[in-house]
C-alpha cells in the first residue's frame, strides 16, 4: 500500500517560512491536498491541486509537488499558523490516505 | 453557510453498534460526493469510506469493510454511517466532509475534502 511520510514536528520563528514535507513514491505524479487543524476543531482545506488556495486562505501558504516529495510552504509565519497539517492523495492500492502529520509551532 | 452537523456518538460495549449521522445545510447534498473521516485520540486522519452523490457506488477502508455501512437520503439531506462489531480500535472523533472536485475531468484521484462537520466521538469500551 502507497505511504505518505512526513515529519512529525517543524519549528519556526515568527516571521520566517516553514516547510513541511510529504514524502511519497513517485507523488509528483499525484494530486496532493493539504488540511490545517488546530486542537479540538476540524481540520480545514488550505491547498489543494497541489498549489491552489481555497477562498479565505491567505496567500501565505502555498504548495509544489514534484518528483517524491510534495511540500506546504507558509510565508511569514502567525501565531495562528500553530496547528497540525496533513497531506493527503488518492492512490489505487489505498483510496484516500493522509499523511502522517506535522505539528508546526511558532516559537 | 455550509453546515454539516454530526450526531449519534456516544460510548459503546465492544461488539455493540451505533449509527452516526451527519445533517448537510447551505449548499445542494444531492451533488456531493461525501466521506466519513476519522480521527483516533492523539492521531492522525484516517479516511474511512465514500459515497457517491445518488448513493449507488460505495468504498471503505479494509479495517471496516463488513462492519460499518455508509448511506445518504438525499431527501433529508443527510449522511449516516452504521457502525456494527464495534472494536475498540474504532474509538475515534467521526467527521462527515464533502468530497470535491474541480478538476476538468473527476478522476478519483482529483478529489479533495472541503467542508468538515464538527466531529462526534464514538467511544468502544467496557
Amino acid at each position: 500500500s502507497y505511504v505518505l511520510a512526513q515529519p512529525p514536528s517543524v519549528s519556526v520563528a515568527p516571521g520566517k517560512t516553514a516547510r513541511i514535507t510529504c514524502g511519497g513514491n513517485n507523488i509528483g505524479s499525484k494530486s496532493v491536498h493539504w488540511y490545517q487543524q488546530k486542537p479540538g476543531q476540524a481540520p480545514v482545506l488550505v491547498i489543494y491541486y497541489d498549489n491552489d488556495r481555497p477562498s479565505g486562505i491567505p496567500e501565505r501558504f502555498s504548495g509544489s509537488n514534484s518528483g517524491n516529495t510534495a511540500t506546504l510552504t507558509i510565508s511569514r509565519v502567525e501565531a495562528g499558523d500553530e496547528a497540525d497539517y496533513y497531506c493527503h492523495v488518492w492512490d489505487s492500492s489505498s483510496d484516500h490516505l493522509f499523511g502522517t502529520g506535522t505539528k508546526v509551532t511558532v516559537l | 453557510e455550509v453546515q454539516l452537523v454530526e450526531s449519534g456518538g456516544g460510548l459503546v460495549q465492544p461488539g455493540g453498534s451505533l449509527r452516526l449521522s451527519c445533517a448537510a445545510s447551505g449548499f445542494t447534498f444531492s451533488t456531493y460526493w461525501m466521506s466519513w473521516v476519522r480521527q483516533a485520540p492523539g492521531k492522525g486522519l484516517e479516511w474511512v469510506a465514500n459515497i457517491k452523490k445518488d448513493g449507488s457506488e460505495k468504498y471503505y477502508v479494509d479495517s471496516v469493510k463488513g462492519r460499518f455501512t455508509i448511506s445518504r437520503d438525499n431527501a433529508k439531506k443527510s449522511l449516516y454511517l452504521q457502525m456494527n462489531s464495534l472494536r475498540a480500535e474504532d474509538t475515534s472523533v467521526y467527521y462527515c466532509a464533502t468530497l470535491h472536485c474541480t478538476a476538468a475531468s473527476c478522476s478519483p484521484t482529483e478529489y479533495y475534502f472541503y467542508h468538515w462537520g464538527q466531529g462526534a466521538l464514538v467511544t468502544v469500551s467496557s
